[in-house]
């Protein structure tokens, strides 16, 4: 069975400033997706950024990195120069036949 | 493309109604999916389809039934609404059915209400 955990009910960073948002996975299967949503105060999910399980580097979108380290079996998203608008739900995501979501971190960035 | 439509956007029920959530999506993705999401909790999977004529149960099936009759369509059916059933639907597709390597896409959701 597949299992993602984030850890962080809650996260604050300072305005410009890089934020780090945790995710571990649990499957036996080796063929596996990692994915990262966003969802805003308003409601809609937003897909951020993926990384497959064969990937060797980690992929990146913009502002948005994530970090994979596949044997600590992790998929940290990284936000660089945090903005005001990057406050909202974070979801990490991972599919092997159908997708599972974590419980989500809120992410609160100050000016 | 109008990507992945959901209606209604509200419905409040009450109690042993039935009720069916319309999902449509005009992408020709194979795979579709229904989730819930609850105040201040992640997505859990209820039902999902691989491709027409498939459907296969996730983490919540219970009190939920699908069908998949036509590829763009993925409709969801309470059949005695409880209140325990009161949270947020969001329906989602992706191109393929059975890659894990395809991110999903997300209808505006539908607020339901049981009371």
């Amino acid at each position: 069975a597949q299992k993602i955990t984030q850890t962080q009910p809650g996260m604050f960073v300072q305005e410009k400033e890089a934020v780090t948002l945790d995710c571990t996975y649990d499957t036996s299967d080796p063929s596996y997706g990692l994915f990262w949503y966003k969802q805003p105060s308003s409601g809609e999910m937003i897909f951020l950024i993926y990384q497959g399980s064969y990937d060797q580097q980690n992929a990146t979108e913009g502002r948005y990195s994530l970090n994979f380290q596949k044997a600590r079996k992790s998929a940290n998203l990284v936000i660089s120069a945090s903005q005001l608008g990057d406050s909202a739900m974070y979801f990490c995501a991972m599919r092997v036949s159908d997708m599972r979501f974590g419980a989500g971190t809120r992410l609160t960035v100050k000016p | 493309n109008a990507g992945v439509t959901q209606t209604p956007k509200f419905q409040v029920l009450k109690t042993g109604q039935s009720m069916t959530l319309q999902c449509a999506q005009d992408m020709n993705h194979e795979y579709m999916s229904w989730y819930r999401q609850d105040p201040g909790m992640g997505l859990r999977l209820i039902h999902y389809s691989v491709g027409a004529g498939i459907t296969d149960q996730g983490e919540v099936p219970n009190g939920y039934n699908v069908s998949r009759s036509t590829t763009e369509d993925f409709p969801l059916r309470l059949l005695s609404a409880a209140p325990s059933q009161t949270s947020v639907y969001f329906c989602a597709s992706s191109y393929s059915g059975t890659s894990a390597y395809n991110e999903q896409f997300f209808g505006p959701g539908t607020r339901l209400t049981v009371l």
